[in-house]
């Protein structure tokens, strides 16, 4: 079964700072990868997804970025921070026809 | 139309009870719902999940109804416990992604 890991757990980032955060799957290969964020009591927006290395699809037009430099590593970037982009950060995998999702990263911009 | 409407946004019910949780879609592309639940602070985990094919499954005290010509389906909980408390979000999977309701925060009282 796959497993997902993101890290960290939480993070507290000043406004106009930059972001790196980390999704990396294990258990599979070639898997479709996304990037959700869910907003305090809200839903889970969906952000980005890939279907292969270097492949990115955007959903929304935003602060942030993407990348996929491996086939099971998935990057969420974002070069400045806005205070718009506090939220809880969710990896998740295809794993047909479920998805599997990772435990989260909470960050907060202040 | 890849939108998925989810109501009610929340609900109370005593120990015992049958929460019904309604979620209706739009696009008939879909292929694939799954529901999931989350706790505070956790990534949402699957719970249950059909294909358009069937109209009903159930998993111990979890069953998905499902009415493909209404473009509608539902999660009912059969004898709820306060364990059960927890966001329920129900979603729709199709071309490469998976679309999430609003969810419904679920309060199971003793």
């Amino acid at each position: 079964s796959q497993t997902i890991h993101q890290w960290p757990a939480t993070l507290v980032q000043p406004v106009g700072s930059p972001l790196s955060l980390e999704c990396t799957v294990e258990g599979t290969s070639n898997p479709n990868l996304y990037w959700y964020r869910q907003a305090a009591g809200r839903g889970l927006q969906l952000l980005f997804y890939s279907v292969g290395i270097g492949q990115i699809s955007s959903e929304v037009p935003q602060n942030l970025s993407a990348s996929r430099p491996q086939d099971r590593q998935f990057i969420l970037s974002s070069k400045k921070l806005l205070l718009s982009d506090s939220g809880f950060y969710l990896c998740a995998s295809r794993t047909d026809p479920g998805y599997t999702f990772g435990s989260g990263t909470r960050l907060t911009v202040v | 139309q890849q939108q998925v409407k989810q109501s009610p946004q929340s609900l109370i019910v005593q120990k015992g009870g049958i929460p019904i949780i309604n979620c209706a879609y739009e696009n008939t592309a879909f292929d694939y719902f799954p529901w999931y639940q989350q706790f505070p602070g956790k990534g949402p985990a699957l719970l249950i999940a059909i294909r358009p094919d069937v109209s009903e499954k159930k998993e111990g005290r979890f069953t998905i109804s499902f009415n493909k010509s209404a473009k509608q389906f539902s999660l009912h909980i059969m004898d709820s416990q306060p364990g059960d408390s927890a966001t329920y979000f129900c979603a729709a999977s199709g071309f490469q992604k998976l679309v999430f309701g609003t969810g419904t925060r679920l309060l199971v009282s003793p």
